[in-house]
């Protein structure tokens, strides 16, 4: 079956540890986004992707960071930077001018 | 910048009764609009989508209405069920691939 694939779904990170989070898909698409959701809001854009080996930022994406090497794979990093980084982030692919398929979350907790 | 906003923040129903989530937008030059549903700890899911090309999209249960002149989006869902309760995203196309989401609107169903 296609998809995308998130993972951890859990992650709970210390004080000035930098974590990543996992973002696969198998359905070759081309974009692909990484948002991040606190609790009773929408969705905030951190980072997207539209090719591979080129990613721009969105509207949030201080102490963040990605990479697109491959295709299927956009994996963000929650730096030391990111102070307030407790939230639930979602990942995104889509193809050319059509909608976004979402991954199931990982729900990121500061310990 | 321009961005899509709900009315309702939530929205309660009866169980059996239609349901009407309500989503305004304010570009102009938004060329398709999706619904997704949301629901508690998981991605959201696509429910249906329009072109601006269009006024009206049926589904399964579901309707997309869409007023160009008013800039107005709304989602109907014949006989609400319990598991319809969830949140649920309007999301606007500004151009090419870049999705703007609304903060959503809770719909919880009565039994």
């Amino acid at each position: 079956d296609g998809g995308i694939t998130q993972s951890p779904k859990y992650l709970f990170r210390k004080e000035g540890q930098n974590v990543t989070l996992s973002c696969e898909q198998n359905l070759n698409h081309d974009a692909m986004y990484w948002y991040r959701q606190d609790p009773g809001q929408g969705l905030r854009l951190i980072y997207y992707s539209q090719i591979v080996n080129d990613f721009q930022k969105g509207d949030i994406a201080e102490g963040y960071s990605v990479s697109r090497e491959k295709k299927e794979s956009f994996p963000l990093t929650v730096t030391s930077a990111q102070k307030n980084p407790t939230a639930f982030y979602l990942c995104a692919s889509s193809p050319t001018g059509a909608g976004y398929t979402f991954g199931s979350g990982t729900r990121l907790t500061v310990v | 910048g321009e961005s899509v906003g709900l009315h309702l923040p939530t929205l309660s129903v009866q169980e059996g009764d239609n349901s009407i989530i309500n989503c305004a937008y304010s570009n102009s030059a938004s060329d398709y609009f999706i619904w997704y549903k949301q629901e508690s700890g998981k991605g959201p899911q696509f429910i249906i989508d329009i072109r601006s090309n269009m006024d009206k999209r049926q589904g399964q249960r579901v309707t997309v209405l869409l007023n160009k002149t008013v800039k107005h989006l709304s989602l109907q869902i014949a006989a609400t069920q319990p598991g319809d309760s969830a949140v649920y995203f309007c999301a606007e196309n500004i151009h090419n691939n870049d999705m703007r989401f609304g903060a959503g609107t809770r719909l919880t169903v009565k039994p």
